[in-house]
Parts: C-alpha cells; structure tokens; sequence
C-alpha cells in the first residue's frame, strides 16, 4: 500500500492563528480525503480533495475554515484557519489507490492543540 | 447512510480467538465491509474488507452472512499487540456517491 507522510506531525498553536498540513504520498493516487478525530472518539470526514478543483465539503465544514489543496495526485494540504480551542483535534489524511472498492489507507495525522 | 454498531469494548486473553461482530441493518446493495485497527497516535490500519461469505488474509478473518446485516471480525490467536481499537465501516465505494460512517468502533484489551 501507499507510504502517507503527514507533515507536521504535531503543533501547538495560538488561538486565532492558521496552519497548514502537508500530507504527501509515495505513488499516484486516485482520492484524498481529509479527516478529523478528537481525543478518544472515532474520525469525521471533513471533505474529499479532488485533484485540479475544489474540495467537496461534508456537512459541518465550510471551505473559509478548512481551505483544501490538491494540485497533484500525490499532494494535498489542508489549513485549519482561525483556529479556537475547539479545533484542537488530530487530523488525518488518507488516500485511496484504484479501483472505487479499495480500502483507504491513513497517514499518522497532525496532533493540534490550540491554546 | 448505512449505520454500524459495534460493542464498545472487548476484553480477551493471548492466544485466544477474538469475534468482533458489527451489526449494519440498513447496508445497501453497493456497499462493501471493511475492518481497520488503530493504535493510539497512528492513523487507522486497513485489516479487511469483503463483500459477501467469507474472506481471510494473513491477519484474519471476515464473516459475512447471507443476509449482510451483520459481519464478524475473528483475529486468530491474539498477542497483547493486538489491543487497539477496530473500527466496521460500511460504505459505498462509488466516487461519484462516496460516503462512509465511522462509528465508535470497539476497544479491544488483550491481557497476559
């Protein structure tokens, strides 16, 4: 399966500041997504990066707050803008390779804390 | 959206066969069933996914019944390694209706 680096691995940040995370992969891939998981709970897709257009957006997160670049099959970033302490979460980036019934594959996520 | 529920938590013992069972009452005909492990501070692990009957890999086995409202993980022989938390997930894997629920997933403790 693919090799996922996330980049930075963890941050600490100050409230009303952004970051951005890198996620890159070692082969070409067909999706990306982006994912968050708070501290002892399951993950919530936070939207799809589509290669070349703009991301597609689950039901809670909005483009202005969670800005999304693919500009490749083996790249994306996503930014958490703005941030509040309530952002503080692990973020996760998977990708999926071929064929639609593929299993996805993680990174090891971006462990954010805001103060 | 098809829905899992999964027991929150398991304990077991090194050695033994562990049976997680996943309850998906409302799966639709495209979806597929797929298993992943967790380790604190990684990133979900892809175990297993099947479709229908039976699948098995070099780590387990999945068990699917005719009527694939339910579906059983079965980890062979457990270490103390395999504590983690494993997630069912039941989604359809069509790009153009991409969709998937993370439940809570069950904790499973493997004791000595």
């Amino acid at each position: 399966s693919a090799v996922i680096s996330q980049k930075p691995s963890r941050d600490i940040c100050q409230r009303g500041t952004s970051l951005t995370i890198q996620c890159q992969v070692d082969s070409q891939v067909t999706m990306m997504f982006w994912y968050r998981q708070q501290p002892g709970q399951s993950l919530t897709l936070i939207a799809t990066a589509n290669q070349g257009s703009e991301a597609t957006y689950e039901s809670g997160f909005v483009i202005d707050k969670f800005p999304i670049s693919r500009p490749n099959l083996t790249f994306s970033t996503l930014t958490v803008s703005n941030m509040s302490p309530e952002d503080s979460s692990i973020y996760l980036c998977s990708v999926r390779q071929g064929a639609a019934n593929q299993p996805q594959h993680f990174g090891d996520g971006t462990r954010l804390s805001i103060l | 959206l098809a829905k899992t529920t999964q027991p929150i938590s398991m304990d077991s013992y090194e050695g033994q066969e562990v049976n997680i069972t996943c309850s998906h009452n409302n799966i639709a005909t495209n979806d597929y069933i797929t298993w992943y492990q967790q380790f604190p501070s990684q990133g979900p692990r892809f175990i297993i996914q099947g479709y229908k009957t039976k699948v098995t890999n070099e780590v387990a086995s999945l068990f699917i019944p005719a009527d694939r409202k339910s579906s059983t993980l079965s980890l062979p022989r457990v270490s103390l390694s395999d504590t983690a938390v494993y997630y069912c997930l039941v989604g359809d894997m069509v790009p153009s209706n991409y969709q998937l629920i993370w439940g809570a997933g069950t904790k499973l403790i493997i004791k000595p």
